[in-house]
C-alpha cells in the first residue's frame, strides 16, 4: 500500500503560488497519483490526476519527476477561495489501495 | 452531472442501536466507497466495493459491515453502534479507468456531502 506524506499545513498570500509536495516513496507502476481539495462541511472534491509528467488544467498543475517517488501539487495566484485542505492520493483504480492520509491544511492570507 | 446523495447529512443515535447509512450513485459507477473522516486522522477507508455483492475491506472495517445488492446502491451497516464511531462518513463512486498511457484516464472519486453521525 503506497502511503503519502505531506505537509500538515501552510500559508501563503493572496495572489502567490503555492507548491504542495507529496512523498509516495513506494507508489506501484499502475497507481495514478490523485490530488483533491476539501472545504469544510463538503466532501473531497478531484482537482487534478497524473501519472508521469507534468499535468495541468483549469485550476492546477502536477509534476511528477521521472521516479514517481513525489509529486508536487501547484496552485497558481491563490486567493482567498482556495483556503482549504488539499489531499494527494496515490493508488490504482481497482482494489481498496487507497491511502488519502491527513492532508495539507491551506490557508491563504489577505 | 455526477451525483452522490447521502440518505442523512446529520443523525443522532445511541449505543447499541443498529444504523444504516445509504448511499445512491446515478453515474452507473462501477467502484464505491466508504470512508470516515475524524479531525487528525484523514480519510479512512472503510469498504470498499467493485461490483453488486463484491466488496473488499479498507483500513478500519472493525465494527462495520456493507451491503452491495444494486449497482448504484451501497450501505454501511453498524450492527451495534458504539460512541467511537462518532464520525463524518462519506461515501464515492468512480468508474474503472484502463490503465494509464501516457496521459491518464481519469479515475476520480466523486464525494457524497457525508452523513455527521453522533452516537450517544
Amino acid at each position: 500500500l503506497a502511503k503519502t506524506t505531506q505537509p500538515i499545513s501552510m500559508d501563503s498570500y493572496e495572489g502567490q503560488e503555492v507548491n504542495i509536495t507529496c512523498s509516495h516513496n513506494n507508489i506501484a507502476t499502475n497507481d495514478y497519483i490523485t490530488w483533491y481539495q476539501q472545504f469544510p462541511s463538503q466532501g473531497p472534491r478531484f482537482i487534478i490526476q497524473g501519472y508521469k509528467t507534468k499535468v495541468t488544467n483549469e485550476v492546477a498543475s502536477l509534476f511528477i519527476p521521472a521516479d514517481r517517488k513525489s509529486s508536487t501539487l501547484s496552485l497558481p495566484r491563490v486567493s482567498l477561495s482556495d483556503t482549504a485542505v488539499y489531499y494527494c492520493l496515490v493508488g490504482a483504480n481497482t482494489g481498496n489501495q487507497f491511502y488519502f492520509g491527513t492532508g495539507t491544511s491551506l490557508t491563504v492570507i489577505p | 452531472d455526477v451525483k452522490v446523495t447521502q440518505s442523512s447529512r446529520y443523525l443522532v443515535k445511541r449505543t447499541g442501536e443498529k444504523v444504516f447509512l445509504e448511499c445512491v450513485q446515478d453515474m452507473d459507477h462501477e467502484n464505491m466507497f466508504w470512508y470516515r473522516q475524524d479531525p487528525g486522522l484523514g480519510l479512512r477507508l472503510i469498504y470498499f466495493s467493485y461490483d453488486v455483492k463484491m466488496k473488499e475491506k479498507g483500513d478500519i472495517p472493525e465494527g462495520y459491515s456493507v451491503s452491495r445488492e444494486k449497482k448504484e446502491r451501497f450501505s454501511l451497516i453498524l450492527e451495534s453502534a458504539s460512541t467511537n464511531q462518532t464520525s463524518m462518513y462519506l461515501c464515492a463512486s468512480s468508474f474503472v479507468a484502463d490503465f494509464p498511457s501516457s496521459t491518464s484516464d481519469s479515475s476520480e472519486q466523486y464525494f457524497g456531502p457525508g452523513t455527521r453521525l453522533t452516537v450517544t
